[in-house]
């Protein structure tokens, strides 16, 4: 079974512009999390989305935006990016929203910004 | 709000000695408890979970922890390290309708040595 599969795995991108990154989730799983990872404030959640619903929202810009597919795909999108928008995001999948479910990490896109 | 203190930032033991990474949580609500490893340049694997009943709870490649109401804490052991559990190691918090959103510590590195 594949499992949750990031990409691009690397990228680089200029102070003002935008980007998109994508995520495909373990097959059957519906809830996709994203969470952004740096060395300053860790790992913080950015949004979950559920059946293409957004369920959670992490305290982030409304710079940061996703969405969810009907196959479950998930996509994330940073625009008018800043500096402080380099990391290490990570996308996650879980088969449903239901407590203590298992929770699986992607091995994330790296984004520097210039 | 719910948090995490993961109370060393990095521990280095020898390899084959006995390890305990410390991790202590706040919530006003029933909450269930991950640990996960990172290694570098990876994403985040799952090593074991809380979410009622034993307070001992066994993962893979040989890691346990011990949940406790009352100190609030889910400390994460390992009797006998190796070299090969050099790596970044994370505690973790979600919360009864919280649905997949986890709430994470700073992380310990756990350096092993020869």
């Amino acid at each position: 079974k594949a499992g949750v599969t990031q990409t691009p795995r690397y990228l680089i991108k200029t102070r003002g512009q935008q980007v998109t990154l994508s995520c495909s989730p373990i097959s059957g799983h519906r809830s996709v999390s994203w969470y952004q990872q740096t060395p300053g404030q860790g790992l913080q959640f950015l949004f979950e989305y559920f059946s293409e619903t957004q369920r959670n929202k992490g305290n982030f810009p409304g710079r940061f935006s996703g969405r969810q597919f009907s196959n479950s795909r998930s996509e994330m999108n940073v625009s008018t990016l800043e500096l402080g928008d380099s990391a290490l995001y990570l996308c996650a999948s879980s088969s449903s929203d239901s407590r203590g479910n298992t929770i699986y990490f992607g091995e994330g896109s790296w984004l520097t910004v210039v | 709000a719910q948090s995490v203190t993961q109370l060393d930032s990095q521990v280095p033991v020898f390899e084959e000695a006995p390890v305990e990474l410390r991790c202590n949580y706040s919530s006003s609500v029933s909450v269930y408890l991950f640990w996960y490893v990172q290694y570098p340049n990876q994403g985040l694997q799952l090593l074991l979970k809380y979410l009622s009943g034993s307070t001992l709870v066994k993962g893979i490649n040989g890691f346990e922890a011990e949940f406790n109401k009352s100190q609030t804490s889910f400390h994460l052991r390992k009797p006998s390290v190796h070299i090969s559990d050099t790596a970044e190691y994370f505690c973790a918090v979600g919360i009864t309708g919280g649905g997949n959103k986890l709430t994470f510590g700073t992380g310990t590195q756990l350096k092993v040595e020869l």
